[in-house]
């Protein structure tokens, strides 16, 4: 199984361009979700996703997009890029937690996303 | 608001000796605290987990020790080893949320010196 795939792995984006992130996940997970992880913050919630179809804003969602059409896939969407969203970008994904037991993410080995 | 505050921000311990990260939290809806170890220029990755029926859990060389009262949750790596060394995150859920997402402490970068 590959678990949770990102691309790309790095970009470089201008002020005002735009790009979607991909995040696909093979392992028939329910919840996906998007996190931002710039140094010595830990990683804040941008959007996530209950199934397909659902998707709800997180903690820091002002200049991303969302939509999830299909379980398997989560693109994050920006539009109109700004310096302020140059960081590291994770996409996870778990199963919905039983009423005895915890899930925890599978997480994506991420999208190191630069804003010139 | 950071309703998970983490500490110390970073530690350097050296080979062999014991290593431990705290956490403290404010929401007593929380219902499932993990812990992430996380590699430069990977994604973080499951280390260990409880919940706060219990208040120790023993994995190798890993434990977590939980205080429900306090309010407080530690990590602690025994026989520290260099191949330790990386950002641990402790995390907490709230279950009847709906979203089941996760809220991470800002981290600790872990260095085990030989």
């Amino acid at each position: 199984n590959a678990g949770v795939t990102q691309t790309p792995k790095f970009r470089i984006l201008k002020i005002g361009q735009s790009m979607t992130l991909q995040c696909a996940q093979d392992m028939n997970h329910n919840y996906m979700y998007w996190y931002r992880q710039d140094p010595g913050m830990g990683l804040k919630l941008i959007y996530y996703s209950v199934g397909a179809g659902i998707t709800d804003k997180g903690e820091v969602p002002n200049g991303y997009n969302v939509s999830r059409s299909t379980t398997e896939d989560f693109p994050l969407r920006l539009e109109l890029a700004a310096p302020s969203q140059t960081s590291v970008y994770f996409c996870a994904s778990s199963l919905r937690p039983g009423r005895t037991g915890g899930y925890g993410y599978t997480f994506g080995s991420g999208t190191r996303l630069t804003v010139v | 608001q950071q309703q998970v505050k983490q500490s110390p921000q970073s530690l350097i311990v050296q080979k062999g000796g014991i290593s431990i990260i705290n956490c403290a939290y404010e929401n007593t809806a929380f219902d499932y605290f993990p812990w992430y170890q996380q590699f430069p220029g990977k994604g973080p990755a499951l280390l260990i987990a409880i919940r706060p029926d219990v208040s120790e859990k023993k994995e190798g060389r890993f434990t977590i020790s939980f205080n429900k009262s306090a309010k407080q949750f530690s990590l602690h790596i025994m026989d520290s080893q260099p191949g330790d060394s990386a950002t641990y995150f402790c995390a907490a859920r709230e279950s009847g949320a709906g979203s089941y997402q996760l809220t991470f402490g800002k981290g600790t970068k872990l260095s085990v010196i030989p």
